[in-house]
């Protein structure tokens, strides 16, 4: 099974910082099935970015993704007061499919 | 446009058995693989099972192996999880997800498991 391992668990910022939020992987993980979710209470995930660095349909460019083998990030670049939410990334190349256990994002 | 829409959820008992469903619309729901993922309340969110489009490729995770079962009707464009021999920590909600980019997904019905 790949372990996904996300740091940190907390991020407090302020409106218009950028944040970066990590995901790292226990074993190399295809690119092309590494995303990363966006969740507000009472609400399902919502997918912002695909194959490791693709934006999903209608998520604004602030919005980005990186990285390769067992590293990966997201990048907001500047937050917006909608942007505060958890955030997990997920593999699903690799049975168990498997989710990092999620950032919060807060407001400082 | 894309709909999931789960239902089955309730409150049953620990040992208990319940099915869950999850209706597809706007799109072409034989070509898909599908997927169940649950999310224990105040927890992060745990894949539980997948199916490929045609129904036989089927995986689940390690802790309901045995216990749950996943399965899809294609003219009916439904998905479903049969769930037995409940325990409380499946208590969740669950969602069902489409396939691919896993740009879609239900807003999940809730399993609770108590006596």
């Amino acid at each position: 099974e790949i372990v996904l391992t996300q740091s940190p668990g907390t991020l407090s910022l302020s409106p218009g910082e950028r944040a970066t939020l990590s995901c790292r992987a226990s074993r190399s993980v295809s690119s092309t099935y590494l995303a990363w979710y966006q969740q507000k209470p009472g609400q399902a995930p919502r997918l912002l970015i695909y194959g490791a660095s693709s934006r999903a349909t209608g998520i604004p460019d602030r919005f980005s993704g990186s990285g390769s083998g067992t590293d990966f990030t997201l990048t907001i670049s500047r937050l917006e007061p909608e942007d505060f939410a958890v955030y997990y990334c997920q593999q699903y190349g690799s049975s168990p499919l498997t989710f990092g256990g999620g950032t919060k994002v807060e407001i400082k | 446009e894309v709909q999931l829409v789960e239902s089955g959820g309730g409150l049953v008992q620990p040992g208990g058995s319940l099915r869950l469903s999850c209706a597809a619309s706007g799109f072409t729901f034989s070509s898909y693989w599908m997927h169940w993922v649950r999310q224990a309340p105040g927890k992060g969110l745990v894949w539980v099972s997948r199916i490929n489009s045609d129904g036989s490729i089927i995986s689940y995770v390690d802790s309901v192996k045995g216990r749950f079962t996943i399965s899809r009707d294609n003219a009916k464009n439904t998905l479903y999880l049969q769930m037995n021999s409940l325990r409380a920590e499946d208590t969740a909600l669950y969602y069902c997800a489409r396939g691919g980019t896993w740009e879609y997904w239900g807003q999940g019905t809730l399993v609770t498991v108590s006596s």
